[in-house]
Protein backbone atom coordinates (compact mmCIF):
# COMPACT_ATOMS: atom_id res chain seq x y z
CA UNK A 1 0.00 0.00 0.00
CA UNK A 2 1.00 3.46 -0.13
CA UNK A 3 3.44 4.22 2.61
CA UNK A 4 4.48 7.75 3.83
CA UNK A 5 8.20 8.44 5.26
CA UNK A 6 8.19 11.55 7.87
CA UNK A 7 11.31 12.58 9.24
CA UNK A 8 12.98 13.09 11.83
CA UNK A 9 11.03 10.58 14.09
CA UNK A 10 11.66 12.80 17.30
CA UNK A 11 13.46 16.16 17.63
CA UNK A 12 14.55 17.61 21.01
CA UNK A 13 15.07 21.35 20.92
CA UNK A 14 15.38 24.66 23.04
CA UNK A 15 12.12 26.70 23.61
CA UNK A 16 12.21 29.59 20.61
CA UNK A 17 13.79 27.01 18.21
CA UNK A 18 12.35 26.94 14.84
CA UNK A 19 11.33 23.32 13.76
CA UNK A 20 11.16 21.60 10.41
CA UNK A 21 10.13 18.34 9.57
CA UNK A 22 8.54 16.75 6.14
CA UNK A 23 6.99 13.87 4.64
CA UNK A 24 7.90 12.21 1.22
CA UNK A 25 6.00 9.11 -0.40
CA UNK A 26 6.31 7.18 -3.42
CA UNK A 27 2.77 8.04 -4.45
CA UNK A 28 1.31 11.31 -5.72
CA UNK A 29 -1.09 12.81 -3.53
CA UNK A 30 -3.89 15.23 -4.06
CA UNK A 31 -4.12 16.45 -0.49
CA UNK A 32 -1.72 16.62 1.94
CA UNK A 33 -2.42 17.75 5.73
CA UNK A 34 -0.74 18.09 8.98
CA UNK A 35 -2.10 17.51 12.64
CA UNK A 36 -0.66 17.63 16.22
CA UNK A 37 -1.29 14.66 18.65
CA UNK A 38 -1.57 15.94 22.74
CA UNK A 39 -0.53 13.46 25.43
CA UNK A 40 -3.63 11.28 25.81
CA UNK A 41 -5.47 13.01 23.01
CA UNK A 42 -6.83 12.03 19.31
CA UNK A 43 -4.63 14.27 16.87
CA UNK A 44 -6.14 17.68 16.10
CA UNK A 45 -6.03 19.21 12.58
CA UNK A 46 -3.59 22.20 12.31
CA UNK A 47 -3.31 22.75 8.35
CA UNK A 48 -4.90 21.25 5.00
CA UNK A 49 -2.78 21.76 1.47
CA UNK A 50 -4.88 21.20 -1.92
CA UNK A 51 -2.75 22.07 -4.41
CA UNK A 52 1.02 21.48 -5.34
CA UNK A 53 3.27 24.43 -4.07
CA UNK A 54 0.51 25.74 -2.02
CA UNK A 55 2.34 27.55 1.02
CA UNK A 56 -0.18 28.18 3.80
CA UNK A 57 0.03 29.53 7.46
CA UNK A 58 -1.86 28.90 10.66
CA UNK A 59 0.13 31.29 13.54
CA UNK A 60 3.30 29.96 13.72
CA UNK A 61 2.78 27.24 11.59
CA UNK A 62 3.88 27.02 8.03
CA UNK A 63 3.31 24.09 5.86
CA UNK A 64 4.06 23.69 1.71
CA UNK A 65 2.75 21.16 -0.64
CA UNK A 66 5.73 20.03 -2.36
CA UNK A 67 5.61 20.39 -6.44
CA UNK A 68 5.80 17.29 -7.25
CA UNK A 69 3.11 16.26 -5.35
CA UNK A 70 4.71 13.47 -3.74
CA UNK A 71 6.19 15.38 -0.34
CA UNK A 72 4.82 18.25 2.39
CA UNK A 73 7.04 20.11 4.70
CA UNK A 74 5.96 21.68 8.07
CA UNK A 75 7.69 24.39 9.64
CA UNK A 76 7.27 25.64 13.27
CA UNK A 77 8.75 29.15 14.10
CA UNK A 78 9.68 30.42 17.33
CA UNK A 79 8.31 27.29 19.17
CA UNK A 80 7.12 27.48 22.69
CA UNK A 81 6.16 24.69 25.46
CA UNK A 82 2.76 24.11 24.53
CA UNK A 83 4.26 23.16 20.90
CA UNK A 84 4.90 19.62 22.61
CA UNK A 85 3.14 17.06 21.08
CA UNK A 86 3.26 14.01 17.62
CA UNK A 87 3.09 15.46 14.91
CA UNK A 88 1.56 13.99 12.06
CA UNK A 89 1.19 14.15 7.94
CA UNK A 90 -1.72 12.76 5.99
CA UNK A 91 -2.50 12.30 2.18
CA UNK A 92 -4.78 10.96 0.58
CA UNK A 93 -8.63 10.15 1.04
CA UNK A 94 -10.96 7.45 1.77
CA UNK A 95 -8.05 5.15 2.79
CA UNK A 96 -6.21 7.56 4.62
CA UNK A 97 -2.53 6.98 5.10
CA UNK A 98 -0.94 8.90 7.52
CA UNK A 99 3.12 9.38 8.47
CA UNK A 100 4.91 7.59 11.40
CA UNK A 101 4.78 10.87 13.24
CA UNK A 102 7.37 13.70 14.55
CA UNK A 103 7.44 13.70 18.28
CA UNK A 104 8.64 17.29 19.80
CA UNK A 105 10.30 17.91 22.77
CA UNK A 106 10.98 21.16 24.05
CA UNK A 107 13.77 22.15 26.90
CA UNK A 108 12.64 25.60 28.38
CA UNK B 1 -20.53 19.10 21.91
CA UNK B 2 -19.91 17.48 18.42
CA UNK B 3 -17.95 14.64 19.45
CA UNK B 4 -16.60 10.83 19.07
CA UNK B 5 -16.83 9.06 21.79
CA UNK B 6 -14.82 5.93 22.40
CA UNK B 7 -14.85 3.10 25.08
CA UNK B 8 -13.80 2.08 27.07
CA UNK B 9 -10.52 4.35 27.45
CA UNK B 10 -8.43 1.62 28.88
CA UNK B 11 -9.04 -2.18 28.49
CA UNK B 12 -6.79 -5.00 29.79
CA UNK B 13 -7.70 -8.29 28.82
CA UNK B 14 -6.10 -12.34 28.28
CA UNK B 15 -5.72 -13.81 24.89
CA UNK B 16 -8.73 -15.50 22.92
CA UNK B 17 -11.27 -13.39 24.81
CA UNK B 18 -13.59 -11.65 22.49
CA UNK B 19 -13.92 -7.93 22.94
CA UNK B 20 -15.42 -4.74 21.53
CA UNK B 21 -14.57 -1.55 21.48
CA UNK B 22 -17.28 1.40 20.86
CA UNK B 23 -17.37 4.21 18.83
CA UNK B 24 -20.33 6.95 18.64
CA UNK B 25 -20.36 10.22 16.78
CA UNK B 26 -23.21 12.58 17.35
CA UNK B 27 -22.17 14.30 13.91
CA UNK B 28 -23.63 12.75 11.25
CA UNK B 29 -21.34 11.56 9.92
CA UNK B 30 -21.06 9.28 6.84
CA UNK B 31 -17.43 8.63 6.95
CA UNK B 32 -16.02 6.30 10.00
CA UNK B 33 -12.68 4.97 10.29
CA UNK B 34 -10.18 2.94 13.15
CA UNK B 35 -6.50 3.47 13.80
CA UNK B 36 -3.76 1.54 15.37
CA UNK B 37 -1.35 3.72 17.05
CA UNK B 38 2.29 2.48 17.66
CA UNK B 39 5.46 3.71 18.02
CA UNK B 40 7.18 4.49 15.37
CA UNK B 41 4.31 3.60 12.93
CA UNK B 42 2.41 6.11 13.19
CA UNK B 43 -1.52 5.94 12.95
CA UNK B 44 -2.34 2.67 10.55
CA UNK B 45 -5.95 2.46 9.34
CA UNK B 46 -7.65 -0.44 10.32
CA UNK B 47 -11.00 -0.41 8.46
CA UNK B 48 -13.65 2.11 7.13
CA UNK B 49 -16.63 2.64 6.74
CA UNK B 50 -18.19 5.18 3.61
CA UNK B 51 -21.73 4.50 4.91
CA UNK B 52 -24.01 2.43 6.60
CA UNK B 53 -23.49 -1.04 6.28
CA UNK B 54 -20.06 -0.28 3.92
CA UNK B 55 -17.31 -1.25 5.20
CA UNK B 56 -13.86 -1.32 3.69
CA UNK B 57 -10.54 -2.98 4.54
CA UNK B 58 -7.55 -0.64 5.76
CA UNK B 59 -4.08 -1.29 5.97
CA UNK B 60 -3.84 -3.59 8.86
CA UNK B 61 -7.23 -5.40 9.24
CA UNK B 62 -6.41 -8.91 10.07
CA UNK B 63 -7.52 -9.40 13.07
CA UNK B 64 -10.06 -7.38 13.51
CA UNK B 65 -13.82 -6.64 12.72
CA UNK B 66 -16.03 -3.93 11.75
CA UNK B 67 -19.86 -3.37 11.83
CA UNK B 68 -21.89 -0.10 10.45
CA UNK B 69 -25.92 -1.21 11.09
CA UNK B 70 -26.61 2.86 12.45
CA UNK B 71 -24.82 5.83 10.83
CA UNK B 72 -23.72 7.23 14.68
CA UNK B 73 -21.64 3.72 15.35
CA UNK B 74 -18.94 1.90 14.29
CA UNK B 75 -17.88 -0.74 16.90
CA UNK B 76 -14.33 -2.23 16.85
CA UNK B 77 -14.57 -6.26 17.12
CA UNK B 78 -11.04 -8.41 17.97
CA UNK B 79 -12.54 -12.10 18.42
CA UNK B 80 -9.64 -13.61 19.09
CA UNK B 81 -7.66 -11.29 20.88
CA UNK B 82 -3.31 -11.58 20.58
CA UNK B 83 -0.60 -9.53 21.99
CA UNK B 84 0.61 -8.37 19.17
CA UNK B 85 -2.97 -6.35 19.15
CA UNK B 86 -1.94 -4.62 22.00
CA UNK B 87 -1.76 -1.04 20.75
CA UNK B 88 -3.63 2.83 21.36
CA UNK B 89 -6.90 2.48 19.48
CA UNK B 90 -8.60 5.54 17.60
CA UNK B 91 -11.94 6.04 15.96
CA UNK B 92 -12.48 9.17 13.66
CA UNK B 93 -15.14 10.72 11.48
CA UNK B 94 -16.20 12.90 9.14
CA UNK B 95 -19.03 14.51 6.85
CA UNK B 96 -17.67 12.64 4.15
CA UNK B 97 -14.26 10.87 2.66
CA UNK B 98 -13.12 14.63 1.47
CA UNK B 99 -14.23 16.16 4.33
CA UNK B 100 -10.74 17.15 6.26
CA UNK B 101 -11.53 19.47 8.33
CA UNK B 102 -14.30 18.24 10.06
CA UNK B 103 -12.55 14.86 10.55
CA UNK B 104 -12.39 14.45 14.21
CA UNK B 105 -10.58 11.97 16.45
CA UNK B 106 -12.13 10.15 19.51
CA UNK B 107 -9.71 10.16 22.55
CA UNK B 108 -8.17 6.56 22.05
CA UNK B 109 -8.88 2.67 23.64
CA UNK B 110 -5.56 1.87 25.09
CA UNK B 111 -5.40 -1.77 24.79
CA UNK B 112 -2.90 -4.49 26.24
CA UNK B 113 -3.27 -8.08 25.72
CA UNK B 114 -1.51 -10.44 27.88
Amino acid sequence: GQQLNQSPQSMFIQEGEDVSMNCTSSSIFNTWLWYKQDPGEGPVLLIALYKAGELTSNGRLTAQFGITRKDSFLNISASIPSDVGIYFCRGGAQKLVFGQGTRLTINP
Amino acid sequence: EAQVTQNPRYLITVTGKKLTVTCSQNMNHEYMSWYRQDPGLGLRQIYYSMNVEVTDKGDVPEGYKVSRKEKRNFPLILESPSPNQTSLYFCASSLDAVDNYGYTFGSGTRLTVV
